[in-house]
C-alpha cells in the first residue's frame, strides 16, 4: 500500500530535549516536505527537499533540521525543542514536477513540548 | 510573504445544496492551486487541482480559477454530509509542490 508513515503518533517532551520525528514514504517519491499546522495559523512549511541530499528552507524553518540521506527518509530533527513548536506535525511527499501532483500525507505527529 | 486567505467559517450549507468556498492570493506569479479535503484529527488530502483560467470539473467538485482577479474557488454541488470538513486552499509558485502556501482553511458543515 503507498503510504506515507510518521512516527510517533503522539509525543509529550520537555523543552531542551532532543528529538526526531521519522517520516518514511514507499511510493519513491523525489519531493518530500514537513508542514506543521496550528488552530489559526494553517499548514506551514518548514522544510521541503527536492531529492536526496537535497533541502531548502520553507516559511517556519527555526529550531528546526532535516537530512535527506535517502530517498524514502526525511526525519525531522528538534535539537533543542521549545513549547512554541508544539504542534501538529505532517510528512508529505509528492514527485516534483508535471501538472496535477497529489501531496500524500502521513497520519501526523501530535507534539507537545512542557 | 505570500499570503492565501479563506474565510474561515464555518460555513453551514443544506444538504443536497451547493457549498461554495472561496480563496484569494496575494502573489501574482503564483502557477498552481489546489484544494485538500481534511476531517478532524486526519490528515489532508487532495480533492482538486487547477492551473489554467476557468473552471475545472470533477464528480460533484468545481474548481475555478480567475488569476487576473487572484481568485480561486471551489464549489460542491449535491452537498452530501460526509462533504463536512474542513477545506485548505493551497497555492504554489510553480508547477510543482515546492513552497506551497496554504490557506487556514474554511470549515464546512452540510446540515442533514
Amino acid at each position: 500500500e503507498a503510504q506515507v508513515t510518521q512516527n510517533p503518533r503522539y509525543l509529550i517532551t520537555v523543552t531542551g530535549k532532543k528529538l526526531t520525528v521519522t517520516c518514511s514514504q514507499n511510493m519513491n517519491h523525489e519531493y518530500m516536505s514537513w508542514y506543521r499546522q496550528d488552530p489559526g495559523l494553517g499548514l506551514r512549511q518548514i522544510y521541503y527537499s527536492m531529492n536526496v541530499e537535497v533541502t531548502d528552507k520553507g516559511d517556519v524553518p527555526e529550531g528546526y533540521k532535516v537530512s535527506r540521506k535517502e530517498k524514502r527518509n526525511f526525519p525531522l530533527i528538534l535539537e533543542s525543542p521549545s513549547p512554541n513548536q508544539t504542534s501538529l506535525y505532517f510528512c508529505a511527499s509528492s514527485t516534483p514536477r508535471g501538472g496535477g501532483e497529489k501531496l500524500f500525507f502521513g497520519s501526523g505527529t501530535q507534539l507537545s513540548v512542557l | 510573504q505570500k499570503e492565501v486567505e479563506q474565510n474561515s467559517g464555518p460555513l453551514s450549507v443544506p444538504e443536497g445544496a451547493i457549498a461554495s468556498l472561496n480563496c484569494t492570493y496575494s502573489d501574482r506569479v503564483s502557477q498552481s492551486f489546489f484544494w485538500y479535503r481534511q476531517y478532524s484529527g486526519k490528515s489532508p488530502e487532495l480533492i482538486m487541482s487547477i492551473y489554467s483560467n476557468g473552471d475545472k470539473e470533477d464528480g460533484r467538485f468545481t474548481a475555478q480559477l480567475n488569476k487576473a482577479s487572484q481568485y480561486v474557488s471551489l464549489l460542491i454541488r449535491d452537498s452530501q454530509p460526509s462533504d463536512s470538513a474542513t477545506y485548505l486552499c493551497a497555492v504554489g509558485n510553480n508547477f510543482g509542490n515546492e513552497k506551497l502556501t496554504f490557506g487556514t482553511g474554511t470549515r464546512l458543515t452540510i446540515i442533514p
